[in-house]
């Protein structure tokens, strides 16, 4: 089955600076790569997504760019706030008549330092 | 607030016993997902209905069974609980049509504490 592998587990970074999160996934089939971010005790909250047919997708200082060859897709978060400290979550998923269940990677802490 | 509503938010039992845990999906929504979320072993998806049917399942184990009733509401039943089934346990819902892939949207989530 599918296997999402996320890093870096922790990233602390420095108010106004970027953050990156990087996911690889296993199988090529996959074609949805929605990102979660899930503050503490919280619901996974949807933040952007990209489906295969794109490589690159942006909403104001959120981007995401897949890499279907290398199997890989990345989180960019510029101009970090404060309140963009919580936990993301990347996941893959395969389009299927059957379903489409979500395989998430490890998740990434972020702390954003004032 | 994602329009999905579970209940209840917390639940404590003990070792043996059984629960169900409630999901209504957002206006509109036909497929229903559920994922239990543990420190060791993260975000995992556990089973999906689409329309009354199961459509997908997961590492689910034999003593967990869901359903989705004709009001497209669903139910997680757990049983002959054991401490390592203390989770949070959330509900999501999509549109889904012919195969096509859309956005999961999570509710708030049942925790689940086994003593």
């Amino acid at each position: 089955g599918e296997n999402v592998e996320q890093h870096p587990s922790t990233l602390s970074v420095q108010e106004g600076d970027s953050a990156v999160i990087k996911c690889t996934y296993s199988d090529s089939a996959s074609n949805y790569f929605p990102w979660y971010k899930q503050e503490l005790g919280k619901r996974p909250q949807l933040i952007i997504d990209i489906r295969s047919n794109v490589g690159e997708k942006k909403d104001q200082r959120i981007a995401v760019t897949l890499n279907k060859t290398a199997k890989h897709f990345s989180l960019h978060i510029t101009e970090t706030q404060p309140e963009d400290s919580a936990v993301y979550f990347c996941a893959a998923s395969i389009r299927k008549a059957a379903g489409n269940k979500l395989t998430f990677g490890g998740g990434t802490r972020v702390l954003v330092k004032p | 607030d994602s329009g999905v509503t579970q209940t209840p938010k917390h639940l404590i039992t003990a070792t043996g016993q059984r629960v169900t845990l409630r999901c209504s999906p957002r206006s509109g929504d036909l497929s229903v997902y559920w994922y239990q979320q543990s420190l060791d072993q993260g975000l995992q998806f556990l089973i999906q209905y689409y329309n009354g049917e199961e459509r997908a399942k997961g590492n689910i184990l034999e003593r967990f069974s869901a359903q989705q009733f004709p009001d497209l509401h669903s139910e997680l039943n757990l049983s002959s609980l054991e401490l390592g089934d203390s989770a949070l346990y959330f509900c999501a819902s999509s549109v889904q049509f012919q195969g096509s892939v859309y956005e999961q949207y999570f509710g708030p989530g049942t925790r689940l504490t086994v003593t």
